[in-house]
């Protein structure tokens, strides 16, 4: 059971930062954590993911802590286009990505 | 840049009919997904591919079947529909190797009457 544990929900200001926690104390050494998001009414989108080094792209980044049983995504400026569900997931060897509820990130203008 | 590609957008269907959801990817990925996702919930795999020519059943398979025609199609077949089976499916790809992101389609909204 690839299980990881992120809050249900958060809230952020436009054009502020903001860092979406996830936990995954489990994890093992070969599994990479994978951050998707899902706007409304659309497919989950890739957004990040790492192993054990911190990642950056053009849309956010991936901080994972020493000891690898939790990460943050960080937006490093958030957008109305950033509001979404945000789902933090470890992937093994297996093929499969388990899916959680994932995390609401709420937007104020 | 097509990606992965789901046909029919939208489909109304009555309880016992069948159907066939499309996908398609021009990516060249050997792995692809079907998932439902139910109002509320994350999604739930239903069946997968990791190569042309194998599938296998994920977290909910009862009720469905799938054909991976070639590498580029994977099609998900409702024999019989249910109302439960009122859903939103997604289908997704993925390329070789280690920790490498799915991709996914914008979805087949289904509703069983």
């Amino acid at each position: 059971d690839a299980k990881t544990t992120q809050p249900n929900s958060m809230e952020s200001n436009e054009e502020e930062p903001v860092h979406l926690p996830c936990n995954h104390s489990t994890i093992s050494g070969t599994d990479y954590i994978h951050w998707y998001r899902q706007l409304p009414s659309q497919g989950p989108e890739y957004v990040i993911h790492g192993l054990t080094s911190n990642v950056n792209n053009r849309m956010a980044s991936l901080a994972i802590a020493e000891d690898r049983k939790s990460s943050t995504l960080i937006l490093h400026r958030a957008t109305l286009r950033d509001a979404a569900v945000y789902y933090c997931i470890r992937q093994g060897g297996s093929e499969k990505l388990v899916f959680g509820k994932g995390m609401k990130l709420t937007v104020n203008p | 840049n097509a990606g992965v590609t789901q046909t029919p957008k939208f489909q109304v269907l009555k309880t016992g009919q069948s159907m066939t959801l499309q996908c398609a990817q021009d990516m060249n990925h050997n792995s692809m997904y079907w998932y439902r996702q139910d109002p509320g919930m994350g999604l739930r795999l239903i069946y997968y591919s990791a190569s042309e020519g194998t599938t296998d059943k994920g977290e909910v398979p009862n009720g469905y079947n799938v054909s991976r025609l070639n590498k580029r199609e994977f099609s998900l077949r409702l024999e019989s529909a249910a109302p439960s089976q009122t859903s939103v499916y997604f289908c997704a790809s993925r390329g070789w190797g280690l920790g490498q992101p799915q991709h996914f389609g914008d979805g087949t909204r289904l509703s069983i009457l």
